[in-house]
């Protein structure tokens, strides 16, 4: 069964150096996202992607974070500089298309923790 | 805006008892709804989805739910728990009228099923 990959896993950095993150979507999906999760709550979109193009960035701190997928397949998301606050499991997840209908597959996540 | 609701931060049952995990939703059109399983330091797994028809959703691992426009809850079901079962679970909702399909997540609900 095809998964979404993720990695690192884990990342442990000191405040103010730079991190990034990467995501292998399912094959053929177009839609990917990355979410940020808190420990206690829910995932909360930063970013997402129809193909190459981003639809929604409201969420993603833009001063500190980016977020690219160049040819429309793997993805990357930067944090520079890294933050206390910004320790959490960070998902990347994929669906087919994107419409609203369409299950989101999950990542194993990446847990950040910044010293 | 759209929001959910997972009023009980834990919930404890015994194995072979009926299980419910309860979820509201707040959206400005229909809805489009999931539930989503979190086992520790994973990412998350689909469990079942409501777009349209049936109010009643059928998923994996014997788990259901109950989709109640008039009172605006999707609350997940078990007939009989397993230990297995023991995990952190997710309500999302998605606004129909919005073609990107931003997903916003409860805070999740930890399931625990004792022997």
């Amino acid at each position: 069964e095809a998964e979404v990959a993720q990695s690192p896993r884990y990342k442990i950095t000191e405040k103010s150096q730079a991190v990034a993150f990467w995501c292998d979507p399912i094959s053929g999906h177009a839609t990917l996202y990355w979410y940020r999760q808190i420990l206690g709550q829910g995932p909360e979109l930063l970013v997402q992607f129809q193909d190459e193009s981003v639809v929604d960035d409201s969420q993603l701190p833009k001063d500190r974070f980016s977020a690219e997928r160049l040819k429309g397949v793997d993805s990357t998301l930067k944090i520079q500089p890294a933050e206390l606050g910004d320790s959490a499991m960070y998902l990347c997840a994929s669906s087919p298309q994107g419409p609203s209908t369409d299950t989101q597959y999950f990542g194993p996540g990446t847990r950040l923790t910044v010293l | 805006a759209q929001s959910v609701a997972q009023p009980e931060d834990q919930v404890n049952v015994a194995e072979g008892n009926p299980l419910t995990v309860k979820c509201t939703y707040s959206v400005s059109g229909n809805p489009y709804l999931f539930w989503y399983v979190q086992y520790p330091n994973r990412g998350l797994q689909f469990l079942l989805k409501y777009i349209t028809g049936d109010n009643l959703v059928k998923g994996s691992y014997g788990f259901e739910a109950e989709f109640n426009k008039s009172q605006t809850s999707f609350h997940l079901k078990k007939p009989s728990a397993l230990v297995s079962d023991s995990a952190l679970y997710f309500c999302a909702v998605r606004d129909i009228n919005t073609n990107a399909g931003k997903s916003t997540f409860g805070d999740g609900t930890t399931l625990t099923v004792k022997p």
